[in-house]
């Protein structure tokens, strides 16, 4: 079945760092993909998302891309700030009435 | 985008007692919904898929009479966990597909005391 692996934290970096976080996905058929985040306490935030492949998305400063040759959607961001401490789940949607699959998380930490 | 709404935010009831949470799309037809249950520092956990004007089809291990859904219109679905237990207190979200993406709801965290 369809499955996301993503790179498990937690992640702690300084501030003004650049951020990857990997994801990668096995998948029939052209998934769109998507990045959540999550503060503490609170539900899922869409961040981005690309529906099909080359697209990038991007938003806040984050930015991924749709790769099809390496099944993959990497997130990255230039310049992390400490209100990014978050954790981030990347997610596909294969088609129809089907649920997104989730990866398991990463958790970032950002230092001042 | 489309709005998925959730209520209530939060709750906290009595062990035994049974808890109803809905979930409504806005601005869109949603003929399937899906519940999901997230643990402290995890990732969440599909627990069913609830279907407009038939049955919900749940996932392997969770019990259906502990969580009953119905699906009553094509913009309401409701979970209700019966008879409820401190093992039941989590962070429970609904989403809706409107392809090509999905909407979630902003979550109801449960406590069972």
């Amino acid at each position: 079945g369809d499955s996301v692996t993503q790179m498990e934290g937690p992640v702690t970096l300084s501030e003004e760092a650049f951020l990857t976080i990997n994801c990668t996905y096995t998948a029939t058929g052209y998934p769109s993909l998507f990045w959540y985040v999550q503060y503490p306490g609170e539900g899922l935030q869409l961040l981005l998302k690309a529906t099909k492949a080359d697209d990038k998305g991007s938003n806040k400063g984050f930015e991924a891309t749709y790769r099809k040759e390496t099944t993959s959607f990497h997130l990255e961001k230039g310049s992390v700030q400490v209100s990014d401490s978050a954790v981030y789940f990347c997610a596909l949607y294969a088609s129809g009435n089907t649920p997104l699959v989730f990866g398991k998380g990463t958790r970032l930490s950002v230092i001042a | 985008g489309a709005v998925v709404s959730q209520h209530p935010s939060r709750v906290i009831c009595k062990s035994g007692t049974s808890v109803k949470i809905e979930c409504r799309s806005l601005d869109f037809q949603a003929t399937t919904m899906f519940w999901y249950r997230q643990f402290p520092k995890k990732s969440l956990m599909l627990m069913a898929t609830s279907n407009e004007g038939s049955k919900a089809t749940y996932e392997q291990g969770v019990e259906k009479d502990k969580f009953l859904i119905n699906h009553a219109s094509l913009t309401l679905s409701t979970l209700t966990v019966t008879s409820a237990h401190p093992e039941d207190s989590s962070f429970y979200i609904c989403s809706a597909p409107d392809y090509p993406e999905q909407f979630f709801g902003p979550g109801t965290r449960l406590t069972v005391l």
